[in-house]
C-alpha cells in the first residue's frame, strides 16, 4: 500500500535559517505529492505540490522536488519567518486510489 | 471561488451519543472526502463520495456514514460514540479526483466526554 514517512519533530529554528523537511514515500504507481501546512487551530492548506518525477512544486518561498528515484519530496526553505511556524505535512495520492495518505506531521517552531 | 466550510467548528458529546458534523464543499467540486485527526497525528481517510455516491472507504467502522448531497454539501455521521472518537474531523473537497490535491475546510474539532 502507499506510505509517507517524515522526518519526526519538533523542529526549532531562528527567524533567517535554513529549513528542510525530510519525506520519503511509498507508492504502487505513479503519485502525486503534495506538501500541506496547518496553522495552530486551523485546518490544512495545501502548500505546494508535484504530480510527475522532476517537477519542482513551489509558494511561499518553499521548494519541494519530486525525486522518483530516491522517492523523496523533501520540502525547503531558505530563509524562515515567524510566521512560518505550523505543523507540515507531507502526502501523495495515487491515481489508481482515491485518498491522501498523510505523513505524521512535522512541527516546525521560529523564533524570533 | 467560496472554500470548504464546516459546522460546527467545537462539539461536545458524551459517549454513546450520535454526531452529524456538516461540510459545504467549494463551488464545482463534485467529490468529498472525510478525514479523522488525532491529536498529535496525520488525518486518516474515513470515506469519500463522488457524486453523491460512496466511492472509496478507510479503516473505519459501519457506524461511520456519511451522505453527499447535489447542492455540494455533506455530511459525516457517526453513531454510538467512543472516547477515541474525540478528533479534528476534516472535510475536503476537489473536482473529480484528489490527483491534484483537495481543499479542505477548518474542521470541526468533537470531544467525547
Amino acid at each position: 500500500g502507499n506510505s509517507v514517512t517524515q522526518m519526526e519533530g519538533p523542529v526549532t529554528l531562528s527567524e533567517e535559517a535554513f529549513l528542510t523537511i525530510n519525506c520519503t514515500y511509498t507508492a504502487t504507481g505513479y503519485p502525486s505529492l503534495f506538501w500541506y501546512v496547518q496553522y495552530p487551530g486551523e485546518g490544512l492548506q495545501l502548500l505546494l505540490k508535484a504530480t510527475k518525477a522532476d517537477d519542482k512544486g513551489s509558494n511561499k518561498g518553499f521548494e519541494a522536488t519530486y525525486r522518483k528515484e530516491t522517492t523523496s519530496f523533501h520540502l525547503e526553505k531558505g530563509s524562515v519567518q515567524v510566521s512560518d511556524s505550523a505543523v507540515y505535512f507531507c502526502a501523495l495520492s495515487d491515481p489508481n486510489d482515491y485518498k491522501l495518505s498523510f505523513g505524521a506531521g512535522t512541527t516546525v517552531t521560529v523564533r524570533a | 471561488e467560496t472554500g470548504v466550510t464546516q459546522s460546527p467548528t467545537h462539539l461536545i458529546k458524551t459517549r454513546g451519543q450520535q454526531v452529524t458534523l456538516r461540510c459545504s464543499s467549494q463551488s464545482g467540486h463534485n467529490t468529498v472526502s472525510w478525514y479523522q485527526q488525532a491529536l498529535g497525528q496525520g488525518p486518516q481517510f474515513i470515506f469519500q463520495y463522488y457524486r453523491e455516491e460512496e466511492n472509496g472507504r478507510g479503516n473505519f467502522p459501519p457506524r461511520f456514514s456519511g451522505l453527499q448531497f447535489p447542492n455540494y454539501s455533506s455530511e459525516l455521521n457517526v453513531n454510538a460514540l467512543e472516547l477515541d472518537d474525540s478528533a479534528l474531523y476534516l472535510c475536503a473537497s476537489s473536482l473529480d479526483s484528489s490527483y491534484y490535491g483537495y481543499t479542505f475546510g477548518s474542521g470541526t474539532r468533537l470531544t467525547v466526554v
